[in-house]
């Protein structure tokens, strides 16, 4: 079955330390977005790519980093930059980002629970 | 800027009953895509319903209906016949016409049996 994979499932963050977080997906989508979602806050956009070699910067995305080598993978860096890196993150994919999304809403992943300890 | 608000943070229902979940927005914009979406306790998000501005009909899907209200910028969702398996966070979200999605801060519905 097509459908975008993140792992690990959980994570733990020492002080200082940089992690990545893994995002495939199957779907042959172009598009790809990384979401934090924080109680009481709903998701707020990190990263967004549209293709292969390019991505976007959203709404908070000091303290992270993307890269997108390759159509299915967009791994999300949360370096010791990011102060408060404790949420649950989300990756997302839709075919492509303004026809597809707007038609059939985004695919989502079922998430990683980042916590610093 | 673009804000979407829902003012239910929590709800609960009993079973084989109908509930409405509430949303509002805030935009200058004329042409927008509205969505619900479900995040049950696996934490998948998963889309329920989605209505595009410009179509004054209210979206259904099986036990699923909105009201679209375009003047006062309300989009609730009507949940008819819930089942427990309808238990779960459900977040608004409006899509720009610079498709950037932007959320509200949800509303955790639990179904009673």
């Amino acid at each position: 079955d097509g459908g975008i994979t993140q792992s690990p499932k959980y994570l733990f963050r020492k002080e200082g330390q940089n992690v990545t977080l893994s995002c495939e997906q199957n779907l042959n989508h172009d598009a790809m977005y990384w979401y934090r979602q924080d109680p009481g806050q709903g998701l707020r956009l990190i990263y967004y790519s549209q293709i292969v070699n390019d991505f976007q910067k959203g709404d908070i995305a000091e303290g992270y980093s993307v890269s997108r080598e390759k159509k299915e993978s967009f791994p999300l860096t949360v370096t010791s930059a990011q102060k408060n890196p404790t949420a649950f993150y989300l990756c997302a994919s839709s075919m492509d980002r303004i026809a597809h999304g707007a038609n059939y809403g985004y695919t989502f992943g079922s998430g990683t629970r980042l916590t610093v300890v | 800027a673009q804000t979407v608000t829902q003012s239910q943070p929590e709800m609960s229902v009993q079973e084989a009953e109908t509930v409405t979940l509430s949303c509002t927005y805030d935009t200058s914009e004329s042409n927008y895509y509205l969505f619900w979406y479900k995040q049950p306790p696996s934490r998948q998000m998963i889309l329920v319903i989605r209505q595009e501005a410009y179509k004054q009909q209210n979206a259904t899907e099986n036990r699923f209906s909105v009201n679209f209200q375009k003047a006062a910028k309300s989009f609730s969702l009507k949940i008819s016949d819930s089942q427990l398996g309808d238990t779960a966070m459900y977040f608004c979200a409006f899509l720009s016409g610079t498709y950037k999605y932007i959320f509200g801060t949800g509303t955790r519905l639990k179904v009673l049996a």
